[in-house]
């Protein structure tokens, strides 16, 4: 299993508000260690969309946002389109593995 | 623009090594390191290691320590990994990106992804 812990799917219907978390441990998020997301839709490679806990690269909507607190992370998602279906995935970095982590990523559907 | 491009796909047999390139343009190439990281079919992403442009320095995933080399070519801008006794779970697409492990900036810029496919 990942060192860092997400739901396996998520779902919402066009408009609607979700949230994906990501739980990791003092060794890591609780480390203080940035937290970053990255979305990956069908067929295509993953894309940066968060970084450093909350902040967007230029060109993500600011639908988009992420937010960070003691051991886990969350990833918010506002009007919810049927182009944002997808995996996320949370990244961080291990400080007793001395590696990056992935979390486990979270499939997105838009009913 | 930043861009990461890659080697194409390749298909290797068993105990095989296999070595992908990832040539960089667009920026200072020793100003970010590399990180490389691979994706089974229909699984998540693994983060391999990475590898110092400027410095040379490597840190690998303890599960590929002994199997893989993360390298880089200052004088063409390139970063290569090499994967050595190749099993067929290593079958995955490969990916480098602009960035280390800890910054603070995540990994921004991705390459296009190659296929390594292992079989006898």
């Amino acid at each position: 299993q990942s060192v860092l812990t997400q739901p396996p799917s998520v779902s919402g219907a066009p408009g609607q508000r979700v949230t994906i978390s990501c739980t990791g441990s003092s060794s890591n998020i609780g480390a203080g260690y940035s937290v970053h997301w990255y979305q990956q839709l069908l067929g295509t490679g993953p894309k940066l969309l968060i970084y450093g806990n909350t902040n967007r690269p230029s060109g993500v909507p600011d639908r988009f946002s992420g937010s960070k607190s003691g051991t886990s992370a969350s990833l918010a998602i506002t009007g919810l389109q049927a182009e944002d279906e997808g995996d996320y995935y949370c990244q961080s970095y291990d400080s007793s593995l001395s590696a990056g982590v992935f979390g486990g990523g979270t499939k997105l559907t838009v009913l | 623009q930043v861009q990461l491009v890659q080697s194409g796909a390749e298909v290797k047999e068993p105990g095989a090594s296999v070595k992908v390139s990832c040539k960089a343009s667009g920026y200072t190439f020793t100003s970010y390191d590399i990180t490389w990281v691979r994706q089974a079919p229909g699984q998540g992403l693994e983060w391999m290691g990475w590898v110092g442009t400027y410095s040379a320095k490597t840190n690998y995933a303890q599960r590929l320590q002994g199997r893989v080399t993360m390298t880089t070519d200052t004088s063409t801008s390139t970063a290569y990994m090499e994967l050595r006794s190749l099993r067929s779970d290593d079958t995955a697409f490969y990916y480098c990106a602009r960035g280390g492990a800890s910054t603070s900036s995540g990994l921004d810029y991705w390459g296009q992804g190659t296929l390594v496919t292992v079989s006898s």
